[in-house]
């Protein structure tokens, strides 16, 4: 199937430990996000990465490192885990970055990682 | 920076219109986007409306854009219980970054 996948679908950890979430897809695109998603469904953009270099960064703590080995993965590490992190972690992609809705260049969505920190 | 604002929830009789509105305050906003999150589930482009248009159809979706309130909506006719979902309004910043609205929650009633 083609698609974006996430994995874990559900991660519950300590406060303080450190974590990653993998996302892969195989639709051939350039372009992959992360967003997150809180407990009032408030849906903001992460990070964005371009054919594995890293063009939006959001005013996010440095406690979160994506990494992309190639172009159809990007990672999210997280680091010293707090009880704030716990959310719904999305990763999407697109093929074509700083674009508009062009025919196929909607961003795809991950079925997403709800991350619980206790 | 953008803000995209939308009312938190909508209930409507299976069969009936919904409407679900959305402003955001950003006038160079380009593109406008809108967005159904099933539970569980990642999120699912409907549809999309380019600023220098006033109005788009597809299928039982109609999305209205009134460009000089900054206002955007979706209507759904006929309205379904497998429409029951979170919509989200989404709108294409002058950095191209989608900024989400918080979700409106649609409950259809049989």
């Amino acid at each position: 199937d083609t698609a974006v996948s996430q994995t874990p679908k559900y991660l519950v950890t300590q406060m303080g430990n450190d974590k990653s979430i993998k996302c892969e897809q195989n639709l051939g695109h350039d372009t992959m996000y992360w967003y997150k998603q809180d407990s009032k469904k408030f849906l903001k953009i992460m990070f964005s990465y371009n054919n594995k270099e890293l063009i939006i960064n959001e005013t996010v703590p440095n406690r979160f490192s994506p990494k992309s080995p190639d172009k159809a993965h990007l990672n999210l590490h997280i680091n010293s885990l707090e009880l704030g992190d716990s959310a719904v972690y999305f990763c999407a992609s697109s093929q074509v970055v700083l674009a508009g809705p062009y025919p196929g260049n909607e961003q795809f969505f991950g079925p997403g990682t709800r991350l619980t920190v206790l | 920076g953008e803000d995209v604002e939308q009312s938190l929830f909508l209930s409507v009789r299976e069969g009936d219109s919904s409407v679900i509105n959305c402003t955001y305050t950003d006038s160079s906003s380009t593109y406008l986007y809108w967005y159904k999150q099933e539970p569980g589930a990642g999120l699912q482009l409907l549809t999309y409306i380019f600023s220098n248009m006033d109005m788009k159809q597809d299928q039982r979706l109609t999305v209205l854009l009134n460009k000089k309130d900054k206002h955007l909506s979706l209507r759904i006719a006929d309205t379904q219980t497998g429409d029951s979902a979170i919509y989200f309004c989404a709108v294409m910043d002058s950095s191209y970054k989608l900024i989400f609205g918080s979700g409106t929650r649609l409950l259809v009633r049989p």
